[in-house]
């Protein structure tokens, strides 16, 4: 099956630099790959998605690359602010199926002011 | 559109009981998916369920079992709890490849087995 691995898995930055967190997969059929942001209490929340078609996918101060080749993708955040610490998961899956989701490890970020 | 919910939100429990969480998707997706988290071990995937049929299943004990209704609300039921049961148990919904195959996750239900 699918293996997703993450890294940092902690990451501290002061505010209003950037932050970029990594993630690799194994399979090379997959083609879907979310990030979701994970804060205390709460369950994942879904803050960018890209397919496998798309090199890179932009959404205001958070983008997403993909090097299908390598077989990794990475979450940037610019301009960092306080309410961005949180836990980042990054996910592969295949959209076109009803394959499962490979989650990473996670990667907790903590914005310093 | 109203997002994933689970119930109950926060439970407690004792060491040899039964226990059944509840999942309700959001409106229109069929797939609902189960997920164990703990601090150690990050989001574990028990299983998913689609049109009332398990389509994908996790590395966990069969003591973890599902079940999907005509109405895509799933169901949860760990028996036989374990110390190591206590977790954040997250379910998550999807669409189809045609709708939305993004996939949302609910609040989560907190289980402590005492």
């Amino acid at each position: 099956g699918e293996n997703v691995e993450q890294h940092p898995s902690t990451l501290s930055v002061q505010e209003g630099d950037s932050a970029v967190i990594k993630c690799t997969y194994s399979d090379s059929a997959s083609n879907y790959f979310p990030w979701y942001k994970q804060e205390l209490g709460k369950g994942p929340q879904l803050i960018i998605d890209i397919r496998s078609n798309v090199g890179e996918k932009k959404d205001q101060r958070i983008a997403v690359t993909l090097n299908k080749t390598a077989k990794h993708f990475s979450l940037h955040i610019t301009e960092t602010q306080p309410e961005d610490s949180a836990v980042y998961f990054c996910a592969a899956s295949r959209w076109d199926t009803g394959n499962q989701f490979y989650f990473g490890t996670g990667t907790s970020l903590t914005v310093i002011p | 559109k109203a997002g994933v919910t689970q119930t109950p939100r926060y439970l407690i429990k004792t060491r040899g009981q039964q226990v059944t969480l509840s999942c309700s998707p959001i409106s229109g997706h069929r797939s609902v998916s189960w997920y164990q988290q703990t601090p150690g071990q990050g989001l574990q995937f028990l299983f998913e369920y689609f049109s009332e049929t398990q389509r994908n299943k996790g590395n966990f004990p069969g003591r973890f079992s599902g079940r999907q209704f005509s109405n895509s609300r799933s169901e949860m039921n760990v028996s036989t709890l374990e110390l190591g049961d206590s977790a954040l148990y997250l379910c998550a919904s999807r669409g189809t490849p045609k709708t939305s195959y993004e996939q949302y996750f609910g609040p989560g239900t907190r289980l402590t087995v005492t």
